[in-house]
């Protein structure tokens, strides 16, 4: 079973729908984010969070928002998605404070979000 | 703003060659990463290297990092197919909570 899971894989909708799209974790990390990919801009952060009760925008919040449910859980909503924000979605994880700054990122596999 | 920019944007090269990706960046840093993505995939992890260090190596990959340039590179020594894919480099912005910011990437394709 995957790390770091995020349902759904594949999702089509159309404009002024409400869209969550979910991650969970089995890798008992603290630190969760999100992050956009569109063609030839690479990745864009959304949000991140450090824990439970500590959620962060990043650099392209507007549209979104988070909820961290649980350590393991940090879902994605679009409250009422635009054709612009079709891309696909990563939802990562990490460790917090080794000394190092921000460590290695544990990726999902992508859910790939199209709006109509 | 993106932090880390990756030089070429697409690389074709032949088995057996040598991949060489640079990545520059703008502020100052605790460390910078490299990671690797198939068509599609989710990205993976390649390497780490801190600000206190030059060079890097993990199997057939070398990594080395300029602080007074503010750039890195990534050497791939004897390309396979396999190492078909996107290459992006992503730095922790010093003084930051702990963000990494990730560069546009490189396309690589190794031609068998």
């Amino acid at each position: 079973d995957a790390d770091v899971t995020q349902t759904p894989r594949n999702r089509i909708t159309k404009t002024g729908k409400r869209i969550m799209l979910e991650c969970s974790q089995t890798k008992g990390h603290d630190r969760m984010y999100w992050y956009r990919q569109d063609p030839g801009l690479g990745l864009r952060l959304i949000y991140y969070s450090f824990d439970v009760k500590d959620i962060n925008k990043g650099e392209i919040s507007d549209g979104y928002s988070v909820s961290r449910q649980a350590q393991a859980k940090f879902s994605l909503s679009l409250e009422s998605a635009i054709p612009n924000q079709t891309a696909l979605y990563f939802c990562a994880t990490g460790r917090s404070g080794r000394g190092i700054g921000t460590g290695e990122l544990f990726f999902g596999e992508g859910s790939r979000l199209t709006v109509l | 703003s993106q932090q880390g920019e990756e030089d070429p944007q697409a690389l074709s090269i032949q088995e057996g060659e040598n991949a060489t990706m640079n990545c520059s960046y703008k502020t100052s840093i605790n460390n910078l990463q490299w990671y690797r993505q198939n068509s599609g995939r989710g990205l993976v992890h390649l390497i780490l290297i801190r600000s206190n260090e030059r060079e890097k190596h993990s199997g057939r990959l070398r990594v080395t990092l300029d602080t007074s340039k503010k750039s890195s590179s990534l050497l791939i020594t004897a390309s396979r197919a396999a190492d078909t894919a996107s290459y992006f480099c992503a730095t922790d912005e010093g003084g930051s909570q702990g963000n990494l910011i990730f560069g546009k990437g490189t396309k690589l394709s190794v031609k068998p």
